[in-house]
């Protein structure tokens, strides 16, 4: 069973414009959350996290919002530009586990 | 600062040959990990360590081995390699328990 489901396998989006890009838990006991960007033939790089004592964080152009009681999140790119095009994976954890749970990522264009 | 790396690149086996490979970090992380990505299958946790001489069992544990013996180094060895394996394999480390940080990636093939 998936723990943590990124729903859409793709998303395009035009240059300058705002991304979404989603993903839902099923682990009530996961406090901590993370997004991760993959380019190809390259290992993820950390992107942005929040605490499940926050509903949102923000850095620069990223912005990730967490909605508990709806055991979702949402990562906002604003404003997208082609560099971002990338796999972005969601992924969470629990102070009790050792790991990261990953979703399978989302593909996201930026077309210019 | 070099980060994660990891050896070979690439690497082509022919079914029930071994191999190690080898994961080494130069940020003083206690936790390593290994992972293998399958198209479509995001990233799945092979084993881990918590610290120089321990490992632990992830998701996806079968037919692999690891060993921890100097905290900079993660060994991931396959005894007897299957088409099954075949996969793009990452190393990661990480200070605490969330914030990983990953190497460039081992390409495996198995015939």
């Amino acid at each position: 069973d998936q723990q943590v489901k990124q729903n859409s396998p793709s998303l395009s989006v035009q240059e300058g414009r705002i991304s979404i890009l989603n993903c839902d838990y099923t682990n009530s006991m996961f406090d901590y959350f993370l997004w991760y960007k993959k380019y190809p033939a390259e290992g993820p790089t950390f992107l942005i996290s929040i605490s499940s004592i926050k509903d949102k964080n923000e850095d620069g152009r990223f912005t990730v919002f967490l909605n508990k009681s709806a055991k979702h999140l949402s990562l906002h790119i604003v404003p997208s530009q082609p560099g971002d095009s990338a796999v972005y994976f969601c992924a969470a954890s629990a102070r009790s586990q050792g790991n990261l749970i990953f979703g399978k990522g989302t593909k996201l264009s930026v077309k210019p | 600062n070099a980060g994660v790396t990891q050896t070979p690149k690439f690497r082509v086996l022919k079914t029930g040959q071994s191999m190690t490979l080898l994961c080494a970090q130069d940020m003083n992380h206690e936790y390593m990990y290994w992972y293998r990505q399958d198209p479509g299958m995001g990233l799945r946790l092979i084993h881990y360590s918590v610290g120089e001489g321990t490992t632990a069992k992830g998701e996806v544990p079968d037919g692999y081995n690891v060993s921890r013996l100097k905290k900079q180094n993660f060994l991931l060895g396959l005894e007897s390699a299957a088409p099954s394996q075949t996969s793009v394999y990452f190393c990661a480390s990480s200070y605490f328990l969330y914030e990983q940080y990953f190497g460039p990636g081992t390409r495996l093939t198995v015939t």
